[in-house]
């Protein structure tokens, strides 16, 4: 079975500051992907990253990285200078290879509010 | 843009009165999902459809159905809509490229309101 958890429920930060979203996974699979998708306010759950189980290497895109640790299952997410718009909630998702279509399974989310 | 789009953005339906949702796609993508997410929860995956396939998941409730017509179009029924069936109704695509597994994108929403 899959399972992915993501501890923080809430996370309040003040602008400018950097926050890091903590996702921990749970796969018996070699072969998987994890994804970030962040859901504003208005619903429509948002693509951010991909990355698959073979590529471990840190991703960074523009404030955004990707810190991935196959030893601690973990997919950790770090917005640097934090914005505003950036208020949302962030759901981790893992996916198998073994399917037709790709079955995510969520993470229970991470509430970010960003102040001003 | 190539997109997904759901229409009605906001359903207002009666207790026990059918309803239906409608998701479209532009992407040309063989597979279409149904998520339900109900407030300050993951979505739920409630079916998929792989081209003409249709595979259910094994706790959806038989008060939801689903058909997908062509490949741009999919329809989530709810044939009798109980309080507890509020909540918003995601829809999403995605394509499968050889060895790779792609990423799902998802329409903007459908929030049902059952009164």
């Amino acid at each position: 079975a899959q399972k992915v958890t993501q501890a923080q429920t809430e996370i309040s930060v003040v602008e400018k500051e950097d926050v890091t979203l903590d996702c921990v996974y749970e796969t018996r699979d070699t072969t998987y992907y994890l994804f970030w998708y962040k859901q504003p306010p208005s619903g429509e759950l948002v693509f951010l990253i991909r990355r698959n189980s073979f590529d471990e290497q840190n991703e960074i895109s523009g404030r955004y990285s990707w810190n991935f640790q196959k030893s601690t299952s973990s997919f950790n997410f770090t917005i640097t200078a934090s914005q505003v718009v950036d208020s949302a909630v962030y759901f981790c998702a893992l996916s198998n290879n073994n399917n037709a279509g790709n079955m995510l399974t969520f993470g229970g989310g991470t509430r970010l509010m960003v102040k001003p | 843009d190539a997109m997904v789009i759901q229409n009605p953005r906001y359903q207002v339906t009666q207790f026990g009165k059918p309803v239906t949702l409608s998701c479209s796609q532009t992407l040309n993508h063989n597979v279409m999902y149904w998520y339900q997410q109900k407030s300050s929860q993951a979505p739920k995956l409630l079916f998929h459809y792989y081209d003409k396939d249709f595979n259910n998941e094994a706790d959806t409730p038989d008060n939801f159905q689903s058909r997908r017509p062509n490949t741009s179009f999919c329809f989530l029924d709810i044939r009798s809509p109980g309080l507890g069936d509020a909540a918003m109704y995601l829809c999403a695509t995605s394509r499968e490229i050889g060895s790779r597994r792609g990423e799902q994108f998802f329409g903007p929403g459908t929030r049902l309101t059952v009164l």
